[in-house]
């Protein structure tokens, strides 16, 4: 079975622009989370798709964005991009219906670089 | 509010020997899972381990075991005989509810080094 791919792996992007990310779950899954990573604030839930829903979301500013697709694979688009934006940005895919017991599993992640 | 501690930023342990990483939680929820993800300089995120809330024996997947004190709400990491390999950052995470839906938090990582 194939895992959680991303892509881009690799993005520079210059301030005030905007970007869109990648994440094509595990076949079968339905629910994808989308969490930045930077070496200040850790490892941060940005939020959850379920069959095409946002299920749930963190404190993050409306620049940040996701939709998914009828296939579960899902986008992340940022806008007007800041020098703090420069993260890695991980999916996560898990079935969507366990709840607390169900497991994630990551994708490789974009590096993202705002200059 | 739901929070995960990990004291350790850094450990030190000799290859083949064991060693424990720390993990202790907060949480109001009845039911919640613990989870351990190993990190790479790469950057992936490996899942390692899954316990829950619920279960009454501690988990363990091959060299990693999971001591759940649920008293203590304390989630430690055991791998055991060491190898090269195991050095990365460890993050303990816990998935429950959320206002309705679901999310995981993770800790800050603890960085593990093995040495030859």
């Amino acid at each position: 079975k194939a895992g959680v791919t991303q892509t881009p792996r690799y993005l520079i992007k210059t301030r005030g622009q905007q970007v869109t990310l990648s994440c094509s779950p595990i076949s079968g899954h339905r629910s994808v989370s989308w969490y930045q990573q930077t070496p200040g604030q850790g490892l941060q839930f940005l939020f959850e798709y379920f069959s095409e829903t946002q299920r749930n979301k963190g404190n993050f500013p409306g620049r940040f964005s996701g939709r998914q697709f009828s296939n579960s694979r899902s986008e992340m688009n940022v806008s007007t991009l800041e020098l703090g934006d420069s993260a890695l940005y991980l999916c996560a895919s898990s079935p969507g219906t366990l709840g607390g017991e169900e497991t994630q599993y990551f994708g490789p992640g974009t590096r993202l670089l705002v200059l | 509010a739901q929070k995960i501690t990990q004291t350790q930023p850094g450990m030190f342990v000799q290859e083949k020997e064991a060693v424990t990483l720390d993990c202790t939680y907060d949480t109001s929820d009845p039911s919640y899972g613990l989870f351990w993800y190993k990190q790479p300089s790469s950057g992936e995120m490996i899942f390692l381990i899954y316990q829950g809330s619920y279960d009454q024996q501690n988990a363990t997947e091959g060299r990693y075991s999971l001591n759940f004190q649920k008293a203590r709400k304390s989630a430690n990491l055991v791998i055991s005989a060491s190898q090269l390999g195991d050095s990365a950052m460890y993050f303990c995470a816990m998935r429950g509810t959320n206002t309705g839906g679901f999310k995981t938090i993770f800790g800050a990582g603890t960085r593990l080094f093995v040495k030859a």
